[in-house]
């Protein structure tokens, strides 16, 4: 059975450095992509980037280029989202998701809260 | 960017009556798109993909149609399970997929 299993929910203060998981199993982790969604307070979804466990070839969106580093370690099948400072704005549920080219999103995450408040 | 525009923001349906959701794109996606449905403190889960195949598991009840920049999902006959915000995504220009803004059915 294909999983992603994300990390537990995490409060934080502006400034504050993060990196979040989402360890996969059940297929062959280093053949799909892996794409991170952001989820704000009752807002739909925004895709962020991607990346390629098994030669970690990674790609962002424009609206996310710079803000967060999407990473890999196929060693333990598992995707990362970091942040190095933390903004309020950052406050969303992040979700993790299988893909590959010519195909969309076929498994989920069950979604990682992340709150930013001083 | 590819642009994906959803309407309704809010459609209002009877259990057991029919709903349509209409999903444009700013420019041709050919038939790469794809329906999600998420539930209230759920992931979204698949589907359709291709416009118009179902995802595993998914019922009859939902059908997919369109390509190019028009594309509609279908839900034949409502059940109460299926109230929930809908979302379509163009996976055409790869790697950078968009959502759209969702729809949200509602119990009339």
């Amino acid at each position: 059975e294909v999983q992603l299993v994300q990390s537990g929910a995490e409060v934080k203060k502006p400034g504050e450095s993060l990196k979040i998981s989402c360890k996969g199993s059940g297929y062959s982790f280093t053949s799909y992509w892996i794409g991170w969604v952001r989820q704000m307070p009752g807002k739909g979804l925004e895709w962020m980037g991607i990346i390629y466990p098994g030669d970690s070839d990674t790609r962002y969106s424009p609206s996310f280029q710079g803000q967060v580093t999407i990473s890999a370690d196929k060693s333990i099948s598992t995707a990362y989202l970091q942040w190095s400072s933390l903004k309020a704005s950052d406050t969303a549920m992040y979700y993790c998701a299988r893909g590959e080219s010519g195909y969309p999103f076929d498994y989920w995450g069950q979604g990682t809260l992340v709150t930013v408040s001083s | 960017e590819i642009v994906m525009t959803q309407s309704p923001a809010t459609l209002s349906v009877s259990p057991g009556e029919r709903a349509t959701l209409s999903c444009r794109a700013s420019q041709s996606v050919s038939s790469n798109l794809a329906w999600y449905q998420q539930k209230p403190g759920q992931a979204p889960r698949l589907l359709i993909y291709g416009a118009s195949t179902r995802a595993t598991g998914i019922p009859a009840r939902f059908s997919g149609s369109g390509s190019g920049t028009e594309f509609t999902l279908t839900i034949s006959s409502l059940q109460s399970e299926d109230f929930a915000v809908y979302y379509c995504q163009q996976y055409n220009n790869w790697p950078a997929w968009t959502f759209g803004q969702g729809t949200k059915v509602e119990i009339k």
